[in-house]
């Protein structure tokens, strides 16, 4: 069974230095990998996704990640963190079926002013 | 274009009710899914459904019933609400294809079972 970790609960950095969320994955073939956000009391937000093609992938409000196949990990990156970057953050893998994700526990980001 | 909607938006149940948690997509996606969000164990998904007519367990079904009788409705139910079904609820959509499976959730309902 395919599955992703996220091995901090939260992380904490000041306002304008760089953020890293950490994700690691374990599937079976190739890896369709996700990155979604959630603020307080509200629905997940896509942020960016791994199909094929560059290993540095550019997403919304800033962030981008880094896939790296044989560390099998997915990490989340900002160069500058800012005080509304705060939030939960979830990294997922498409599951076989095409429809569906399986998701990490999620990492809580705090940027400090 | 309203997007993934779902009501209501907040619920409290005693235990043994039965309630249905309602999800409306307009934007014509044929895969849709729920899935609930517990502190500490991210989203779980709980039933799916590729198609009209058509759906599938995940990993949490019990307890739960879905139908999809239309492309745009994926109801879930609670026959017998329990308190180990407190929980927030998302509704998801995505659209077929390798290269266009982003999925966008629903604002969530959030249910207590006392």
């Amino acid at each position: 069974a395919q599955s992703v970790a996220q091995p901090e609960d939260q992380v904490n950095v000041a306002e304008g230095n760089p953020l890293t969320v950490k994700c690691t994955y374990s599937v079976s073939g190739n890896p369709y990998l996700f990155w979604y956000v959630q603020y307080p009391n509200r629905g997940l937000q896509f942020l960016l996704k791994y199909i094929t093609g560059d290993n540095l992938v550019k997403g919304s409000y800033g962030f981008e990640a880094e896939f790296n196949k044989s560390q099998t990990s997915f990490h989340l990156k900002k160069p500058s963190a800012l005080v509304s970057d705060s939030a939960l953050y979830f990294c997922a893998v498409r599951d076989k079926g095409y429809s569906t994700l399986t998701f990490g526990k999620g990492t809580m980001l705090l940027v400090s002013p | 274009n309203a997007g993934v909607t779902q009501t209501p938006k907040f619920q409290v149940l005693k235990t043994g009710q039965s309630m249905t948690l309602q999800c409306a997509q307009d934007m014509n996606h044929e895969y849709m899914s729920w899935y609930r969000q517990d502190p500490g164990m991210g989203l779980r998904l709980i039933h799916y459904s590729v198609g009209a007519g058509i759906t599938d367990q995940g990993e949490v079904p019990n307890g739960y019933n879905v139908s999809r009788s239309t492309t745009e409705d994926f109801p879930l139910r609670l026959l017998s609400a329990a308190p180990s079904q407190t929980s927030v609820y998302f509704c998801a959509t995505t659209n077929r294809g390798w290269d266009t499976d982003t999925q966008y959730f629903g604002p969530g309902t959030r249910l207590t079972v006392l």
